[in-house]
C-alpha cells in the first residue's frame, strides 16, 4: 500500500524568506501524481502545485517550486517570497496514475512572522 | 460557481442521533469520496464511489454508509453517532487521473461534533 509521510509538524518562516516542506512517499507503482494542498483557517483545500512522475522536469507555480526526486521518493515544496497570506496547513497527497484514491501525508502547519 | 457542494456546514449531535452529511457536484465527474480529518492524521478516506451506483470502503469506514444517489450526490450517514465520529468532514469529487492530471475537487467541509 501507498503511504505519505511528512515528518515536521510545523515550520515557521520569516516574511519574504524562503522554507521549504519535506513530503516522502512509498510506492511500487511507477506511473503516478503528486500534489501539495494548502488549507487556510478558512478550512478549503487549495490545490498548489502538481507533479506528474513520467516528468522529470521540477513543477513550479510562481512563487511555488517542488524539488521531486523519483529515486529517492521525495517531493519537498519550497515557498520562495514567503507571504503572511502563505500561512496554512500544507499536505502533500500522493495518487496512482489508474486509481482513484488519493493519499495525504498527516501535514505540516506553517506559520509566517512578520 | 461549479464545483464541490457540502451541506451542512456546521453541526452538532448527541451521541446516538443519526444524520446524514449531502454533497453534490455539478462538473459531471464520475468519482466522488467522503474524508474526514483529524488533527494529526491528515486526510483519511470513509468511503469512495468510482461511479454512479457503486460504492467501495475506504480507510475508516465503520460507523459510516453511503449512499451514490445518482452521478451528480453522494451522502455520507452516521446511523448511530459517537463522540469518536468527531471531525470535519470533506467532499470530494474526481475524472479519471489522465483526464484531470490526477485533480480532485473539494468541498468546503462539515465540522461535525459529536457530544
Amino acid at each position: 500500500a501507498q503511504t505519505v509521510t511528512q515528518s515536521q509538524p510545523e515550520m515557521s518562516v520569516q516574511e519574504a524568506e524562503t522554507v521549504t516542506l519535506s513530503c516522502t512517499y512509498d510506492t511500487s507503482e511507477s506511473d503516478y501524481y503528486l500534489f501539495w494542498y494548502k488549507q487556510p483557517p478558512s478550512r478549503q483545500m487549495i490545490l498548489v502545485i502538481r507533479q506528474e512522475a513520467y516528468k522529470q522536469q521540477n513543477a513550479t507555480e510562481n512563487r511555488f517550486s517542488v524539488n521531486f526526486q523519483k529515486a529517492a521518493k521525495s517531493f519537498s515544496l519550497k515557498i520562495s517570497d514567503s507571504q503572511l497570506g502563505d500561512a496554512a496547513m500544507y499536505f502533500c497527497a500522493y495518487r496512482g496514475y489508474n486509481t482513484d484514491k488519493l493519499i495525504f501525508g498527516t501535514g505540516t502547519r506553517l506559520q509566517v512572522f512578520p | 460557481n461549479a464545483g464541490v457542494t457540502q451541506t451542512p456546514k456546521f453541526q452538532v449531535l448527541k451521541t446516538g442521533q443519526s444524520m446524514t452529511l449531502q454533497c453534490a457536484q455539478d462538473m459531471n465527474h464520475n468519482s466522488m469520496y467522503w474524508y474526514r480529518q483529524d488533527p494529526g492524521m491528515g486526510l483519511r478516506l470513509i468511503y469512495y464511489s468510482a461511479s454512479e451506483g457503486t460504492t467501495d470502503k475506504g480507510e475508516v469506514p465503520n460507523g459510516y454508509n453511503v449512499s451514490r444517489l445518482n452521478k451528480r450526490e453522494f451522502s455520507l450517514r452516521l446511523e448511530s453517532a459517537a463522540p469518536s465520529q468527531t471531525s470535519v468532514y470533506f467532499c470530494a469529487s474526481s475524472e479519471i487521473p489522465q483526464r484531470t492530471a490526477g485533480g480532485y475537487t473539494f468541498g468546503s467541509g462539515t465540522r461535525l461534533t459529536v457530544v
